[in-house]
């Protein structure tokens, strides 16, 4: 069964920390892991994405780290502020099948 | 919202009656999904389209049925609605294997 595991559940950060979140997968045929942000009563916009063949991507504030051998990925947020504040997912998916696997998705508070 | 239009917005049912939920996009995109989003689960695909009459099962499929007879329209079905059907119900589109798009969402309450 093709699963991503998501972590932490919840983050708590103050005004220009840098908030953390990790995805671990398990299908090596994965070649697209994009994250997602939800804001309340929304639905999930898609926020950052990367390929395998690379190690990092930024845009903007937003980081994704890949570690192909290890198979994780994270996403890093540089000067997180209180705007920031939302639920993230993970996801992964391979070229050879149509569908997205999520994490469970973690839900970042950034305090002023 | 990438032109999806989920229908309607709040639904609240009673148990063992019929629902039905439609997705609809104006982006002419292969693929379209139906995922639910629940505490603690984050979203689980129910089912998806890749192309009209062409669909197949997500890995919370049971007690759902979907239909898309047309390239702009996937309708989602609970053919007798349950308590644990209560959720908050996503349709998304994809163009290719790459980004997808998600509607508003649909929060269905089963009473």
């Amino acid at each position: 069964q093709q699963q991503v595991k998501q972590s932490p559940q919840s983050l708590i950060v103050q005004k220009g920390g840098i908030p953390i979140i990790n995805c671990a997968y398990e299908n090596t045929a994965f070649d697209y892991f994009p994250w997602y942000q939800q804001f309340p009563g929304k639905g999930p916009a898609l926020l950052i994405a990367i390929r395998p063949d690379v190690s990092e991507k930024k845009e903007g504030r937003f980081t994704i780290s890949f570690n192909k051998s290890a198979k994780q990925f994270s996403l890093h947020i540089m000067d997180s502020q209180p705007g920031d504040s939302a639920t993230y997912f993970c996801a992964a998916s391979n070229s050879g099948y149509s569908t997205l696997t999520f994490g469970k998705g973690t839900m970042l508070l950034v305090s002023p | 919202d990438a032109g999806i239009t989920q229908s309607p917005r709040h639904k609240v049912t009673e148990t063992g009656t019929p629902v039905t939920l439609r997705c609809h996009q104006t982006e002419n995109h292969r693929y379209m999904y139906w995922y639910r989003q629940d505490p603690g689960h984050g979203l689980r695909l129910i089912h998806y389209s890749y192309g009209v009459k062409d669909t197949d099962k997500g890995e919370v499929s049971d007690g759902y049925s979907v239909s898309r007879s047309k390239t702009e329209d996937f309708l989602l079905t609970l053919e007798s609605a349950t308590s644990s059907q209560t959720s908050v119900y996503f349709c998304a589109i994809r163009k290719d294997r790459a980004e997808a798009f998600f509607g508003q969402g649909t929060r269905l309450t089963v009473v």
